[in-house]
């Protein structure tokens, strides 16, 4: 199988504070792990590509000072939204390669900042 | 930054119609993936394409890497009320080494019963 899991489902916070997720890799270990972020009726757009013990590699446009990645292990994965704003509200999908071209995707974090 | 024309946009047919989808680029890809996503939930795989021409069914579905390396296609026979979502098509490029995966825009089906 290829079962990855999120923490939490959803997250309210208030403007100003930080919010934790996290991403499992449940029966696997991953290589690579990839952090989407997801708006209404539109694609996945990738923010960030981390691996495991280095530091993550964001795409242009994605504050890294903003969104902290944290890949400890081949099947932990964290992303905090540092000083949320009502901005940083979305869907927030992880998802979790094993070595070949696949990524299993995490059931996602719904974020809401007041 | 590179894009995967994904077409149709949406679509609404009876319940035992087949569907077809497809995603283009101007970029030769070295995978092919197709992805289903219901609401609230994230991504699930259902066709994984490595080699150009390869045709690769999962019950109901059929996908195919395409010849010239730059599009792909899903079939979705016989569709039925939990066909419903939205479909994604993504990519890894050739000049890519990185696992990085580029989306198409998204086919959202709708099935009337």
């Amino acid at each position: 199988g290829a079962v990855v899991s999120q923490h939490p489902s959803r997250v309210i916070c208030k403007s100003g504070t930080s919010v934790k997720i996290e991403c499992r890799s449940l029966d696997f270990q991953a290589t690579t792990m990839f952090w989407y972020r997801q708006f209404p009726k539109q694609s996945l757009m990738l923010m960030a590509t981390s691996n495991e013990g280095s530091k993550a590699t964001y795409e242009q446009g994605v504050e890294k000072d903003k969104f902290l990645i944290n890949h400890a292990s081949l099947t932990l994965s964290t992303l905090t939204v540092t000083s949320a704003h009502p901005e940083d509200s979305s869907f927030y999908i992880c998802s979790a390669s094993k070595g070949r071209y696949e990524q299993y995707f995490g059931p996602g974090t719904r974020l809401t900042v007041t | 930054g590179q894009q995967l024309n994904q077409s149709p946009q949406s679509m609404f047919i009876q319940e035992g119609e087949d569907v077809s989808m497809n995603c283009t680029s101007s970029s030769i890809f070295n995978t092919w993936l197709w992805y289903k996503q219901d609401p609230g939930e994230g991504p699930v795989l259902l066709i994984a394409l490595y080699k150009a021409g390869e045709l690769t069914s999962n019950g109901r579905l059929t996908a195919q890497f395409g010849i010239t390396r730059k599009d792909s296609f899903l079939n979705i026979s016989a569709s039925i009320p939990s066909d419903v979502g939205i479909y994604f098509c993504a990519g890894q490029l050739r000049s890519s080494n990185t696992g990085k995966l580029i989306f198409g825009q998204g086919t959202t089906l709708q099935v009337k019963p």
